[in-house]
């Protein structure tokens, strides 16, 4: 299996702040990647997909880069609405994978 | 736009099978593949397996012996079956779609099952 491993588990940040999460893969995944947030009690939300496509409806605010084996996320300028938790997946080889999470808290 | 809805006990015993239905309304079952995807109680997300429409499945082999998705076409349903379950696992099980490219796009709000006598 194809280990994800994200960094860090837990980041504190205010509003207004650049974030950035890194993604990384046990094995070159090419850009078969994908982000997703996920607040309490609710379903993850895609953000981002092959590595860099911002999918229809998600602030552009968030945006996604890498490929191979190390991939990030970065939001911008964090507003209150983005305090949540963020998954990498990775689903370049089965079976399909995902990092354990990084929870953005104020 | 297409939505996802899970359906099934909330409670099962341990050894005993655990069964979801993920029911997709606004748009048809019979393209793209449709997943379950677990999240135990604090923890993180598993991919459980994929269906497409012609039948064709693929499962992770952490669970491949336990696990059967199936899909009923005409009532644009698909279900999952856990065999011998145990505590472990116990989570909220998401079904959801996904789109190829654009991964897992669309995804239901997620039912929690526990594994207790």
């Amino acid at each position: 299996d194809i280990q994800m491993t994200q960094s860090p588990s837990t980041l504190s940040a205010s509003v207004g702040d650049r974030v950035t999460i890194t993604c990384r893969a046990s094995q070159s995944i090419s850009s078969w990647l994908a982000w997703y947030e996920q607040k309490p009690g609710k379903a993850p939300k895609l953000l981002i997909y092959k590595a860099s496509s911002l999918e229809s409806g998600v602030p552009s605010r968030f945006s996604g880069s890498g490929s191979g084996t190390e991939f990030t996320l970065t939001i911008s300028s964090l507003q209150p609405d983005d305090f949540a938790t963020y998954y990498c997946q990775q689903y370049n080889s089965y079976p399909w994978t995902f990092g354990q999470g990084t929870k953005v808290e104020i | 736009q297409v939505q996802l809805q899970e359906s099934g006990p909330g409670l099962v015993k341990p050894s005993e099978t655990l069964s979801l239905t993920c029911t997709v309304s606004g748009g048809s079952i019979s393209t793209y593949y449709w997943s379950w995807i677990r999240q135990p109680p604090g923890k993180g997300l598993e991919w459980i397996g994929y269906i497409y429409y012609s039948g064709s499945t693929n499962y992770n082999p952490s669970l491949k012996s336990r696990v059967t998705i199936s899909i009923d076409t005409s009532k644009n349903q698909f279900s999952l079956e856990l065999s011998s379950v145990t505590a472990a696992d116990t989570a909220v099980f998401y079904c959801a779609r996904y789109k190829g490219l654009n991964a897992f796009d669309i995804w239901g709000q997620g039912t929690m099952v526990t594994v207790s006598s």
